[in-house]
């Protein structure tokens, strides 16, 4: 069964400075792979997606992350971080059927 | 930009009462989803449905649940008699092919307290 692992439940960035959210998945099969945003009490924001072809992905808002299949991890990265990136970010895999399998999440707390 | 919308946004609910989440998915999307997250935990799939009836359901979608698309616009989700446990965040969501390549497009949930 497919499964997926954000090592870091709460992270901490100034706002200007870089960020990068882990993830690592574990799937038979070549991996579908994406990040949502969610901001307080609103519903899920797709940011990218990656299913084929280069392993750099580029989203909105930003933000870009890279597939690494000899990690299993598909890490979301964003070069200088607002204070409106301040929410909690999901990274998901799908299986061939559709149904997504989400990580736990990571809070984002932008500092002024 | 096409939006799936989800009505209401908030329901309190008496515990052993039904309840009907509703949702209209993007108009020419095919796949639809119902997904739950409880506070403070992580987005868990519910059901997903195609061509009117269930493709796959997970363990957490139990008798007291049903889904159904009564018409050509709407879909929703049924919990026939709610639990205290059942108090969560749904989220509707709709594909227009089969998800394995395409992110969904979320509603922005209806939260459920059961009391």
């Amino acid at each position: 069964a497919q499964s997926v692992t954000q090592p870091d439940i709460h992270i901490t960035v100034s706002e200007g400075a870089s960020l990068e959210l882990r993830c690592n998945y574990s799937y038979g099969a070549t991996p579908y792979l994406f990040w949502y945003v969610q901001s307080p009490g609103q519903g899920l924001q797709l940011l990218l997606k990656y299913f084929s072809g280069d392993t750099l992905v580029q989203g909105i808002k930003g933000f870009e992350a890279e597939f690494k299949r000899s990690q299993s991890s598909f890490n979301l990265r964003k070069p200088s971080v607002h204070w409106s990136d301040a929410a909690e970010y999901f990274c998901a895999v799908n299986t061939n059927a559709g149904k997504s399998t989400f990580g736990d999440g990571t809070t984002l707390t932008v500092k002024p | 930009e096409p939006e799936v919308t989800q009505t209401p946004s908030h329901q309190v609910t008496q515990m052993g009462q039904e309840v009907i989440l509703r949702c209209v998915p993007i108009s020419n999307h095919l796949y639809f989803y119902w997904y739950r997250q409880i506070l403070g935990q992580k987005v868990e799939f519910l059901v997903s449905f195609y061509n009117n009836e269930i493709s796959e359901k997970s363990e957490i979608f139990d008798d007291q649940f049903s889904v159904e698309r009564p018409d050509g616009s709407n879909f929703t989700l049924k919990i026939r008699s709610t639990k205290l446990e059942d108090s969560a965040m749904y989220f509707c969501a709709s594909s227009g092919i089969r998800g394995r390549s395409y992110g969904y497009t979320f509603g922005s949930g209806t939260r459920l307290t059961v009391v």
